[in-house]
């Protein structure tokens, strides 16, 4: 089955304390994202990779950092974590920056961050 | 399970016309939000328009508004006097306030002059 998936799907922490959200597909997409879903905001995005080893910023990349050492996998790591990054976020992927094809974009199922 | 359908994988209409992307969505919950998406070739994701479920008024934002059917479970998106900046991929969600969006596969829309 097509998915992209997401770990954990819930985490409490604190400030400071290091974290990383998995993100993994199996569709061998090329162009991997995260997004953060605010209320009111809605989707922001926060990092993209184009490909292996190709990352770059978003719209709010400030206190996220990410990895793409693999196509399947694009972890997002939260360094020094503060209350302002409580919120819901998702990873993405599709083939491309496609704008003419009727290429989709999937989205993994979401992960709850709650920083104290 | 909570689902979201967008049937209509690719629409095409011409600048200035009238067009409406239509979305249906299954879920048990009685409280929700539905929302519309807006991407970009960039992959940005814009917020089009958002619907509490238990407001009855349909949602609108300037050309953009929705037809919220609760009982059918439908939430179609019709955007007026469409423009060549409104072409984009277009998304459907559903937040059903238990941590959980649920997104729609998407209609790709292309405006042409």
């Amino acid at each position: 089955e097509a998915q992209v998936t997401q770990n954990p799907r819930y985490l409490i922490t604190v400030t400071g304390k290091k974290l990383t959200v998995t993100c993994s597909q199996n569709m061998n997409h090329e162009y991997m994202s995260w997004y953060r879903q605010d209320p009111g905001l809605g989707l922001r995005q926060i990092y993209y990779s184009m490909n292996v080893e190709v990352t770059d910023k978003g719209d709010v990349p400030e206190g996220y950092k990410v990895s793409r050492k693999e196509k399947r996998n694009f972890p997002l790591i939260l360094e020094s974590p503060s209350p302002n990054q409580t919120s819901l976020y998702f990873c993405a992927s599709s083939w491309g920056l496609a704008s003419t094809s009727t290429d989709t974009q999937y989205f993994g199922p979401g992960t709850r961050l709650t920083v104290l | 399970a909570q689902t979201v359908t967008q049937s209509q994988p690719e629409m095409s209409v011409q600048e200035a016309e009238t067009v409406t992307l239509s979305c249906t969505y299954d879920t048990s919950e009685s409280n929700y939000y539905l929302f519309w998406y807006k991407q970009p070739p960039s992959r940005q994701m814009i917020l089009v328009i958002r619907q509490e479920a238990y407001k009855q008024q349909n949602a609108t934002e300037n050309r953009f508004s929705v037809n919220f059917q609760k009982a059918a479970k439908s939430f179609s998106l019709k955007i007026s006097d469409s423009q060549l900046g409104d072409t984009a991929m277009y998304f459907c969600a559903l937040d059903v306030r238990d941590d959980k969006i649920i997104f729609g596969k998407g209609t790709r829309l292309h405006i042409l002059p």
